[in-house]
């Protein structure tokens, strides 16, 4: 089975100012990773994935997340946020094989203020 | 491309009653994934439709949940009798194919108040 932490349950910074968005995962296989937002009354975007290659990934509105197996990671960061950034962030695992139920964690809520 | 269709976007119910949600996914999607989003938790499989046939069901309580895909296209999710812990935000996603890495595009929910 796969669980995924994300070890902030709300993260308040201010604008302009660079974020990181925490998350560890626990899986006896290999897995995909993914992070998600939920913008208010909206269903999940997908911001970025990492499924192979470079451990380092980018995605849309400036995110990048990298993939560090040893620790078991995948922290999301933004250099430089933006008021539009206020949202609920979600950190997701996939199998690469076998049952290939995605897998959430319970959340982060990001707060911008100016 | 028309994302996925959710309705209805809010219902508020008292319990005992029974409720139905429709999804319609993205044309020429074969997946289909119904998940439970509690207030403050992540969200939850609670179905997973390959075409008209279901891949999991694990987690979802069939005493009182149900879900069909008859024609393989869109799909209804049934709650009956529905609980007060039944108040969430229920996703509709689908995906291209079910392989790991083809994404899940998700509609906006349909917001369930059990009172």
């Amino acid at each position: 089975a796969q669980s995924v932490t994300q070890l902030d349950s709300q993260v308040p910074v201010f604008e302009e100012a660079p974020v990181e968005l925490r998350c560890n995962y626990s899986s006896s296989v290999s897995v995909y990773l993914f992070w998600y937002v939920q913008y208010p009354n909206q269903g999940l975007q997908l911001l970025l994935k990492y499924l192979s290659g470079s451990t380092l990934v980018k995605g849309i509105n400036g995110f990048e997340a990298e993939f560090n197996k040893s620790q078991t990671s995948f922290h999301l960061r933004k250099p430089s946020v933006h008021i539009s950034d206020t949202a609920e962030y979600f950190c997701a695992v996939r199998p690469i094989q076998g049952a290939q139920k995605l897998v959430f964690g319970q959340g982060t809520r990001l707060t911008i203020n100016p | 491309e028309a994302g996925v269709a959710q309705s209805p976007r809010y219902k508020i119910i008292e319990k005992r009653q029974s409720v139905a949600f429709w999804c319609n996914p993205i044309s020429g999607h074969a997946t289909l994934y119904w998940y439970q989003q509690i207030l403050g938790q992540g969200p939850k499989l609670l179905i997973q439709f390959q075409n008209n046939g279901v891949v999991d069901d694990s987690q979802l309580p069939k005493d009182r949940f149900s879900a069909e895909r008859l024609k393989g296209v869109d799909s209804t999710l049934k709650i009956q009798p529905a609980k007060l812990e039944d108040s969430a935000v229920y996703l509709c996603a689908s995906s291209l194919e079910s392989g790991s890495n083809s994404p899940l595009h998700f509609g906006n929910g349909t917001r369930l108040t059990v009172t």
